[in-house]
């Protein structure tokens, strides 16, 4: 059965810093590996998507990577603002069976100004 | 593009009573998930539809919980009766393909019930 761990559970940065979260999967057997953004009352937001073949992907300020042997991803936020502060989840979805996403409690972050 | 419209957003009742929600995805996304987000936790899925089929409905409680998805366009989730550990967020997606592994999720501001 596929886990999904995210660590740290809960980080506060002043506005600027660069910071890394930190998710790993006990499965390597994966299809793909999704960031998501998730607001106080809202929904969910997909950030990256990261196919098995691939070891990162890059939007804005935003870089994920992928290392899929040793079950660990890394989100790399540079440049932080106030505006980043939410709780950002990791999900894979794992080959064999249905293809359903596996999530990881997420990590909240607040970017303090 | 209009995103996954949910209602209601909130909903409070006493448990043993019933309760239903309803998701309108993306127009033409096939597929359709409606996930359990208990405080603190990840979304869990409880059921995903393509089309009009069931795909996966292996962590639905059946015995509490239906859903459906009519004509292959809106949702329906239904808990009857409602216990306190149903408290959580439900939050509907959906995505434009049949694969998982291929497709981005796009979510719904989800509803939260409070069992009391």
């Amino acid at each position: 059965k596929q886990e999904v761990t995210q660590i740290p559970a809960a980080l506060s940065v002043p506005e600027g810093e660069n910071l890394v979260l930190n998710c790993s999967f006990t499965d390597s057997a994966i299809y793909n590996l999704q960031w998501f953004r998730q607001d106080p009352g809202k929904g969910l937001t997909s950030l990256l998507l990261i196919q098995s073949s691939q070891r990162e992907q890059t939007s804005g300020r935003l870089n994920a990577s992928l290392d899929k042997s040793s079950g660990r991803s890394t989100l790399y936020i540079a440049a932080s603002q106030p505006g980043d502060s939410a709780t950002y989840l990791c999900a894979v979805v794992t080959q064999g069976g249905s293809e359903k996403l596996v999530f990881g409690k997420g990590t909240k972050l607040t970017v303090n100004p | 593009e209009a995103g996954v419209a949910q209602s209601p957003r909130y909903k409070i009742i006493e448990k043993r009573q019933s309760v239903a929600f309803w998701c309108n995805p993306i127009s033409g996304h096939a597929t359709l998930y409606w996930y359990q987000q208990i405080l603190g936790q990840g979304p869990k899925l409880l059921i995903q539809f393509q089309n009009n089929g069931v795909v996966d409905d292996s962590q639905l409680p059946k015995d509490r919980f239906s859903a459906e998805r009519l004509k292959g366009v809106d949702s329906t989730l239904k808990i009857q009766p409602a216990k306190l550990e149903d408290s959580a967020v439900y939050l509907c997606a959906s995505s434009l393909g049949l694969m998982a592994r291929a497709d981005t999720q796009y979510f719904g501001p989800g509803t939260r019930l409070t069992v009391l």
